[in-house]
């Protein structure tokens, strides 16, 4: 029973748009969400995160919103760079479950010069 | 801050020999870090959590004979992968938990095992 669910594979975007990664989520004990960049053959990389105490977290380029009625979130990034290219793992915590962290499968994002 | 490193990032080893790996955070003190595997084009996945000083918890299907882990202090934590075999072929990536920001991990840049 997949959690944490993204269900876009993959995503192209071209250079100076915005790209948009969607996330969604079944347990209503997630109380924290954080996305991840992940290179080939590296460790994935903090990008943002943000508490269900909020419905959105902004930082930079990279903004992150969340609907908790529709358990869904989001990641923006505006305006998308060549160096955006990775792929971008959603995940979630809840509060008790010792801060392990639930992932999604990850979306490749290819972003177009 | 917050910088975690692997050692080694790569090893190749023959079948039934045994492999560690070293997780360090280098500017923090880890309550928690955490072992994870990723196979080709698949998410991440949680092997293991391993509190300083406590066992590892190991997640169903995990043999905890087989991936020893270690956290003897709060900047280390080693996974020792015990009679490796090929089908342990993998990148192994540790993060770690600060003690004030526990919701975030800030993960190692992995380790690539190969069995031959």
């Amino acid at each position: 029973d997949q959690q944490v669910k993204q269900n876009s594979p993959s995503l192209s975007v071209q250079e100076g748009r915005i790209s948009i990664l969607n996330c969604d989520y079944t347990n209503s004990m997630f109380d924290y969400f954080l996305w991840y960049k992940k290179y080939p053959a590296e460790g994935p990389t903090f990008l943002i995160s943000i508490s269900s105490i909020k419905d959105k977290n902004e930082d930079g380029r990279f903004t992150v919103f969340l609907n908790k009625s529709a358990k869904h979130l989001s990641l923006h990034i505006v305006p998308s760079q060549p160096g955006d290219s990775a792929v971008y793992f959603c995940a979630a915590s809840a509060t008790g479950s010792n801060y392990q962290l639930i992932w999604g499968a990850g979306t490749k994002l290819i972003i177009k010069p | 801050g917050a910088v975690v490193s692997q050692h080694p990032s790569w090893v190749i080893c023959k079948s039934g020999t045994s492999v560690k790996i070293e997780c360090r955070s280098l500017d923090f003190q880890a309550t928690t870090m955490f072992w994870y595997r990723q196979f080709p084009k698949q998410s991440l996945m949680l092997m293991a959590t391993s509190n300083e000083g406590s066992k590892a918890t190991y997640e169903q299907g995990v043999e905890k004979d087989k991936f020893l882990i270690n956290h003897a202090s709060l900047t280390l934590s080693t996974l020792t992968v015990t009679s490796a075999h090929p089908e342990d072929s993998s990148f192994y990536i540790c993060s770690a938990q600060t003690g004030w920001e526990t919701d975030t991990q800030y993960f190692g840049p992995g380790t690539r095992l190969t069995v031959l």
